[in-house]
């Protein structure tokens, strides 16, 4: 079954950081682009950074750019995001997403992991 | 940056009806537009990709079109399965995609 499986969510003061991982499983792995993408509570999705199958093009939205550090590890088949300096609007459920080879579009997400930044 | 708008908001519908979703790309995009359902608590799901491409598995009563600056998805007979919010994605810019604000399906 394709799977991806996010964690390292939770509860963060403003100013701390915290790292997201995704593991992907029933595919491939290191054949495809992947991403992260945001949902703030009631609101809409967002774009937050994606990174090529071999790591050799990455990019951020300009909200997180600067802040946040997407990578990932083909041999663990896992994706990662380090969060830095986080803000209040940071907070929203995170998903790590795949995109298709021939036609760009996300089509495996996972379930999301929350992250909440609050004092 | 491009921006995506969609509209409406919010649609008021019953089960049967043709409903109809608009989405517009502040420059042209080609046809690199994909749509997404969003049920409340689960992750998004791809519907159409390549502006009119169905992903697999999805219901035939769901379609797209358009290209350049103008696209919609349409669902040709409404089913209660299809009550949730629908985003369309503009993946033209070299890298990740500008959602639109979605658009909520409900019941009337």
């Amino acid at each position: 079954e394709v799977q991806l499986v996010e964690s390292g969510g939770g509860l963060v003061q403003p100013g701390r950081s915290l790292r997201l991982s995704c593991a992907a499983s029933g595919f491939t792995f290191d054949d495809y682009a992947m991403h992260w993408v945001r949902q703030a509570p009631g609101k809409g999705l967002e774009w937050v950074s994606g990174i090529s199958w071999n790591s050799g093009s990455i990019g951020y939205a300009d909200s997180v750019k600067g802040r946040f550090t997407i990578s990932r590890d083909n041999a663990k088949n896992s994706l990662y995001l380090q969060m830095n300096s986080l803000r209040a609007e940071d907070t929203a459920l995170y998903y790590c997403a795949k995109q298709t080879l021939h036609t760009d579009a996300f089509d495996i997400w996972g379930q999301g992991t929350m992250v909440t930044v609050s004092s | 940056d491009i921006q995506m708008t969609q509209s409406p908001s919010t649609l008021s519908a019953s089960v049967g009806d043709r409903v109809t979703i608009t989405c517009r790309a502040s420059q042209s995009i080609s046809s690199w537009l994909a749509w997404y359902q969003q049920k409340p608590g689960k992750a998004p799901k791809l519907l159409i990709y390549k502006a009119s491409s169905l992903e697999s598995g999805v219901p035939s009563r769901f379609s797209g079109s358009g290209s350049g600056t103008e696209f919609t998805l349409t669902i040709s007979s409404l089913q209660p399965d299809d009550f949730a919010t629908y985003y369309c994605q503009q993946y033209n810019s070299y890298w990740g995609g500008t959602f639109g604000q979605g658009t909520k399906v409900e019941i009337k």
